[in-house]
């Protein structure tokens, strides 16, 4: 079975730190992972994505992911926070069936 | 390049009353998935079309129920509105070479229900 947990629901930043929005996965099979974000009253878009390739995946807008799988972690990050991140970022793998499992959701605040 | 559109964008039903929502999928995707947002979650899978037949169906039961037509647009369908029922209904579409999905979901913007 394949399953996604992100930790922190609610994830404030100020303006130009460090955003680390963290992600745990389980998965029976090799996992293909994802972060989407939305933004309000629009539908997912995907940032970025990891199958079985570089570890290290970037993606568009400044933010990339590791997967470390010692950890079961695929955490993304970005190095300096803009206004215009302020959404809500989903971290999913993957699964058999060709269904894709979401987690519950960080919504990310940008502080001026 | 025509991206993912879903109709309609909002709807107010009453319980036990029944709802068609629509999905025109990306120019040259021939999978249709459907999920279901309730308030504060993330998406949940209903279920996936290729070729016109279901090919994976997430934890809904048989109320909830689609159909993808030859030029890959689908509906979804839901009988007996509950309550519970009401959240954002996203459609994503997707080219998938078979086996397990290595690709990108395209998202429409949702279909946001009201059941009242």
């Amino acid at each position: 079975a394949q399953s996604v947990t992100q930790l922190g629901s609610h994830v404030s930043v100020s303006e130009g730190a460090l955003v680390l929005l963290r992600c745990n996965y389980s998965s029976s099979v090799p996992p293909y992972l994802f972060w989407y974000v939305q933004y309000p009253n629009q539908g997912l878009q995907l940032l970025l994505k990891y199958t079985s390739a570089a570890t290290l995946v970037k993606g568009i807008n400044g933010f990339e992911a590791e997967f470390k799988k010692s950890e079961t972690s695929f955490h993304l990050t970005k190095p300096s926070a803009h206004m215009s991140d302020a959404a809500e970022y989903f971290c999913a793998v993957s699964g058999t069936g060709n269904q894709f499992y979401f987690g519950t959701g960080t919504s990310l605040t940008v502080i001026p | 390049e025509t991206g993912v559109t879903q109709s309609p964008t909002h709807l107010i039903k009453t319980r036990g009353q029944q709802v068609t929502l629509r999905c025109s999928s990306q120019s040259g995707h021939n999978t249709v998935s459907w999920y279901q947002q309730a308030l504060g979650q993330g998406p949940q899978f209903i279920f996936q079309y290729y070729r016109e037949e279901e090919n994976g169906r997430g934890n809904f039961p048989p109320r909830f129920s689609g159909l993808q037509f030859p030029n890959y647009s689908s509906e979804l369908n839901v009988n007996a509105l509950e309550l519970d029922d009401s959240a954002l209904y996203l459609c994503a579409s997707s080219l998938v070479p078979g086996g397990r999905s290595t690709g990108e979901l395209f998202f429409g913007e949702g279909s946001r229900l009201t059941v009242l």
